[in-house]
């Protein structure tokens, strides 16, 4: 089964638009951590956001944003007033482990395309 | 500059021919790990190293070598390459050795086995 699932393949969405990205995880550690990272046409990998399993809270930064809600297992991120340069492939991300072994979980990515 | 590279960025060679791709990071962090991407399936862990000399598998460890001799640098080694090994393959590298440490990537290396 997946650890982490992206059910979302491809978005297209005109500039300005809002547009949210889905990530659903499994995992039976209490203890957590999820991640996004975004990779443009470019092709490196650019962090964006870690959250521990104990912070539910809400993030945001600039336009971007994301809802943590520990009941569904999601980490959903969303993009406020998209603009072209947000087009890229984003990636949701699960640690896991103890300090004795300590695995990282992609999900297969989202292609987001903002048309202008 | 901090930064974690990787040699080659491109690399052609052929089925049985033993290669070997260097990743070496700046940053003095403890945790490393290698990922390879495909189409349709994300990134992938292949192994990941917590700690000098202790090196684990990931997810999809098969045909693929490593080894962690000095804290800097996390070889992955291919002994016999076949043409499922193509792909994009990313070095990354954390300060932190448990979980949760936030880990910054390589610019990639992408292998093409004929």
């Amino acid at each position: 089964a997946q650890k982490v699932t992206q059910a979302q393949t491809e978005i297209s969405v005109v500039e300005k638009e809002d547009v949210t990205l889905d990530c659903v995880y499994e995992t039976r550690d209490t203890t957590y951590y999820l991640f996004w990272y975004k990779q443009p046409p470019s092709g490196e990998l650019v962090f964006l956001i870690r959250r521990n399993s104990f912070d539910e809270q809400n993030e945001i930064s600039g336009r971007y944003s994301w809802n943590f809600q520990k009941s569904t297992s999601s980490f959903n991120f969303t993009i406020t007033a998209s603009q072209v340069v947000d087009s890229a492939v984003y990636f949701c991300a699960l640690s896991e482990g103890s300090n004795t072994g300590n695995q990282f979980y992609f999900g297969t990515g989202t292609s987001l395309t903002v048309i202008p | 500059e901090a930064q974690v590279t990787q040699n080659p960025r491109y690399l052609i060679t052929v089925t049985g021919k033993k290669l070997t791709v260097t990743c070496s990071q700046n940053m003095n962090h403890e945790y490393m790990s290698w990922y390879r991407q495909d189409p349709g399936l994300g990134l992938r862990q292949i192994y990941y190293s917590m700690n000098v000399e202790v090196t684990d598998k990931g997810d999809v460890p098969e045909g693929y070598k490593v080894s962690r001799k000095e804290k800097r640098n996390f070889p992955l080694i291919l002994e016999s390459p076949s043409p499922n090994q193509t792909s994009l393959y990313f070095c990354a590298s954390s300060l932190l050795q448990g979980v949760g440490g936030t880990q910054y990537f390589g610019p990639g290396t992408r292998l093409l086995v004929l």
